[in-house]
């Protein structure tokens, strides 16, 4: 499996309460992303990072903010959580080259807003 | 932007017969299209990928086609296992340097035995 972690695999948190999940890779991938995958919607981009404190808005990105400060971390903060934002997070890397690869995914996160 | 759709939603089949699962895509620049398998509980893993300039690819029991000119592709499972039991999501590639993927919906495969 590529070297990508998730933190933490499970949440729960209070409506209004901020929340930050983390993304680790080991292999100095470029692209970074977050998706969240809800049932019938399929996977979802929400941000993604091509670079060091390089990053761009997806489909549903509102709600949401990342920030990527080193080359191995990317983290999404959800700044008041929302019974709506309760989904399975997945975080996703990607090489660049001159050939498109595939994206490798994290584990996901588990998040219920209550 | 890049709109993807998937069919069926819901799929069972019998212990040996093929699986057809299809997409379709919005974006004539789209040039890449992988497949992923997601397991219960798991992470989506690709399984195989075909590039714009290749019709067909097979890789033992999976095999992909690609048609540009109506902009959609297939996804080809023959000889289904239980194993195959699973979502599958197609997508495609989207942006100047087709770094990000828009994936369909989903289906979910049953393989009944």
């Amino acid at each position: 499996d590529a070297g990508i972690t998730q933190s933490p695999r499970h949440k729960v948190t209070e409506t209004g309460t901020p929340v930050t999940l983390r993304c680790h890779q080991t292999e100095n991938h470029r692209y970074m992303y977050w998706y969240r995958q809800d049932p019938g919607h399929g996977l979802r981009l929400i941000h993604y990072s091509y670079g060091v404190k390089d990053t761009d808005k997806g489909e549903v990105s509102d709600g949401y903010s990342v920030s990527r400060s080193k080359t191995e971390d990317f983290l999404l903060t959800l700044e008041s959580a929302t019974s709506s934002q309760t989904s399975v997070y997945f975080c996703a890397i990607k090489g660049a080259g001159q050939d498109i690869t595939e994206a490798f995914f994290g584990q996901g996160t588990r998040l219920t807003v209550v | 932007g890049e709109n993807v759709e998937q069919h069926p939603s819901t799929l069972s089949v019998q212990e040996g017969d093929s699986a057809v699962i299809k997409c379709t895509y919005s974006d004539s620049a789209s040039n890449y299209f992988p497949w992923y398998k997601q397991e219960l509980g798991k992470r989506p893993q690709l399984i195989i990928d075909i590039r714009s300039n290749v019709g067909e690819k097979k890789d033992q029991r999976i095999a992909v086609t690609l048609n540009k000119t109506a902009k959609h592709f297939s996804l080809h499972i023959t000889e289904t296992q239980p194993e195959d039991s699973a979502v599958y999501f197609c997508a495609a590639s989207e942006g100047n340097y087709g770094q990000n993927f828009v994936f369909g919906p989903g289906t979910r495969l049953s393989v009944l035995p």
